[in-house]
């Protein structure tokens, strides 16, 4: 069965603009989530999707934002670039979203903002 | 709120000698634990994760770790390190919907 994938794995970006990043789940899992990682703040919840819906969301602001559609895949949206978002994101799925289901990873992308 | 702490940043081990990486956990019910390892410009990958049960875990690559509810602790050890191993390992608590993270910690192996 195949991984989570995550599509680009790099991107550069200037201050200001918009940036769109995917995510494709394993298959028949329903949950995708969304991780931020930096080397000053680690890793941290961005949101999390299941069956279309967000349910759950981290402490980031509005510029961050995402979606999932039909067939699970989902993409997260960044507006108005600073800095500071400059990360690795990361994507992780997982079949239903229960306390106890384990999260899978994919390999990332490299966001650079400069 | 569920916490993590890893109080190692870096631990450095000889190819062939035993490791052990420590992870301490704030949660007020029975947790969901997991450790995953990272390499150098790469995801996540689970090597293990207690939910229940038997309180020590064996998991992939020859990692095992031990779930101690009275320290609260969930320590990740490997008897005999590979050059391989090198990279950062993360412990994990899991809530009803996200993971919760400690810091890492970076293992670098000599030769």
């Amino acid at each position: 069965k195949a991984g989570v994938t995550q599509t680009p794995r790099y991107l550069i970006k200037t201050r200001g603009q918009q940036v769109t990043l995917s995510c494709s789940p394993i298959s028949g899992h329903r949950s995708v989530s969304w991780y931020q990682q930096t080397p000053g703040q680690g890793l941290q919840f961005l949101f999390e999707y299941f069956s279309e819906t967000q349910r759950n969301k981290g402490n980031f602001p509005g510029r961050f934002s995402g979606r999932q559609f039909s067939n699970s895949r989902s993409e997260m949206n960044v507006s108005t670039l600073e800095l500071g978002d400059s990360a690795l994101y990361l994507c992780a799925s997982r079949i239903t979203g229960g306390q106890g289901d384990t999260q899978y990873f994919g390999p990332g992308t490299r966001l650079t903002v400069l | 709120a569920q916490s993590v702490t890893q109080p190692d940043i870096h631990i450095t081990v000889s190819e062939g000698a035993s490791l052990e990486l420590r992870c301490n956990y704030s949660y007020g019910a029975t947790p969901y634990l997991f450790w995953y390892v990272q390499s150098p410009g790469q995801g996540l990958q689970l090597l293990l994760k207690y939910f229940s049960g038997d309180t020590l875990v064996q998991g992939i690559k020859g990692f095992e770790a031990e779930f101690k509810r009275s320290q609260s602790s969930f320590n990740l050890r490997k008897p005999s390190v590979h050059w391989s191993d090198a990279a950062e390992y993360f412990c994990a608590v899991g809530d009803d919907y996200k993971l919760s993270f400690g810091a890492g910690t970076t293992v670098t192996v000599r030769a």
